[in-house]
This record gives C-alpha cells, structure tokens and sequence, in this order.
C-alpha cells in the first residue's frame, strides 16, 4: 500500500518539551514538505527537502527542525521555541521539487498542548 | 507581497446543482495551478491541476477555468454530491518553488 504515513495521529505536548513528528513515503520521491494548518486556515509552509542531506526553511519554520537523512524519512520536531504548537501537521511530498508536480499528502498528525 | 486567495470563504448548494468555487492568484509569473480538497480531520487529496498554457481541463465532474488575464481560476463541480462537502484548496507556483495554498473555501452540500 504506497503511500505517505504520518504518526502519530494525535500527539500531546507539554510545555518545554520537544516532540517529532514522522513522516515517511514509500513513493520514492525526491521531494518532502511539511505545512502547518490552524483551524479555518489555510497551508502554512514549514520547511521543505529538495533532496537527501537538504532542506530549506519555509514561511514559518521558527519553532520547528528537521532531518532528511534518508530519502524516505522527513522527521519534524517541534521545539520548546515554538510557543503556540496545537496546530494541524500535514507532510507531503512530490516526485521532484517545484515545477508542474502534484503534491500529495498524508493523513496529519494534529498536536495539542497540555 | 504574492498571494493565492479566495473569493468566498463558504458556499452552500442544493444536492444535484453545479458548484462554482473561485480563486484569484496575484503572481502573474505562475503556471502552475491546482485544486486539493479537504475532508474534516484529512489530509488534501488532489482534484485536478492546469498549466499556464491551458485555459481549461476536464476531469470526472469538475472542471478548471484559468483565466489568466484577471488571474483567476475556478473549480467546477458537476452534480455536486453530499460526498462533495469539504474544504477546497487552489494552489500554485512557478519555477523550482514549492506551492503556495490559498485559505480554503468550505463546500456544504444540502441534501
């Protein structure tokens, strides 16, 4: 079954902690996003890889840090930096980046602070 | 500075009616363009995308519109079904830029 697969599904966050959120595609494509999404809002970009051992920061990526040590695997942590986390996270990824490419997204994870 | 935006934040239709949703992009150098929809607590799910050399595309139900000139796109939706309500996305770019998301208008479809 191929596919984007975010976990968890909820995750809760105390204050000052970090916490990551997985991503990993089983699509073999190149490129990897993560969006922000409040409620009511539209995406918000985090940050996104254009390709392993790269990333580039988005509209928003203070808070938050990420690792592209594989191809699969986008990992976003959410760092006690980012003082109002309790949003929608939403990863995506497309066959290369930019251009005339469909991005397509995984099932979110929705994280809540305690 | 560039945006994607909508111009009705929520529309209501009656079950069996076509749906009209609109978008207005203000970067005249993007060509690339693309509707998502959203069900509640879901990932966006691609509808259907058009390419600047295009003023329209056809898929199952829906069509996109691309006016360039006034730099408007729209979604239209044939027979709009229950299965239709959700948020819908436009999106876009241009070059080797990842996509830029408008703010979503919510589709209700009234039984």
């Amino acid at each position: 079954d191929g596919g984007i697969t975010q976990s968890p599904k909820y995750l809760f966050r105390k204050e000052g902690q970090n916490v990551t959120l997985s991503c990993e595609q089983n699509l073999n494509h190149d490129a990897m996003y993560w969006y922000r999404q409040d409620p009511g809002q539209g995406l918000r970009l985090i940050y996104y890889s254009q390709i392993v051992n790269d990333f580039q920061k988005g509209d928003i990526a203070e808070g938050y840090s990420v690792s592209r040590e594989k191809k699969e695997s986008f990992p976003l942590t959410v760092t006690s930096a980012q003082k109002n986390p309790t949003a929608f996270y939403l990863c995506a990824s497309s066959i290369s980046s930019g251009g005339s490419v469909i991005q397509y997204f995984g099932a979110g994870t929705r994280l809540s602070v305690l | 500075g560039e945006s994607v935006g909508l111009h009705l934040p929520t529309l209501s239709v009656q079950e069996g009616d076509n749906s009209i949703i609109n978008c207005a992009y203000s970067n005249s150098a993007s060509d690339y363009f693309i509707w998502y929809k959203q069900e509640s607590g879901k990932g966006p799910q691609f509808i259907i995308d058009i390419r600047s050399n295009m003023d329209k595309r056809q898929g199952q139900r829906v069509t996109v519109l691309l006016n360039k000139t006034v730099k408007h796109l729209s979604l239209q939706i044939a027979a709009t079904q229950p299965g239709d309500s959700a948020v819908y996305f436009c999106a876009e770019n241009s070059g080797n830029t990842p996509l830029v998301f408008g703010k979503g208008t919510r589709l209700s479809v009234i039984a």
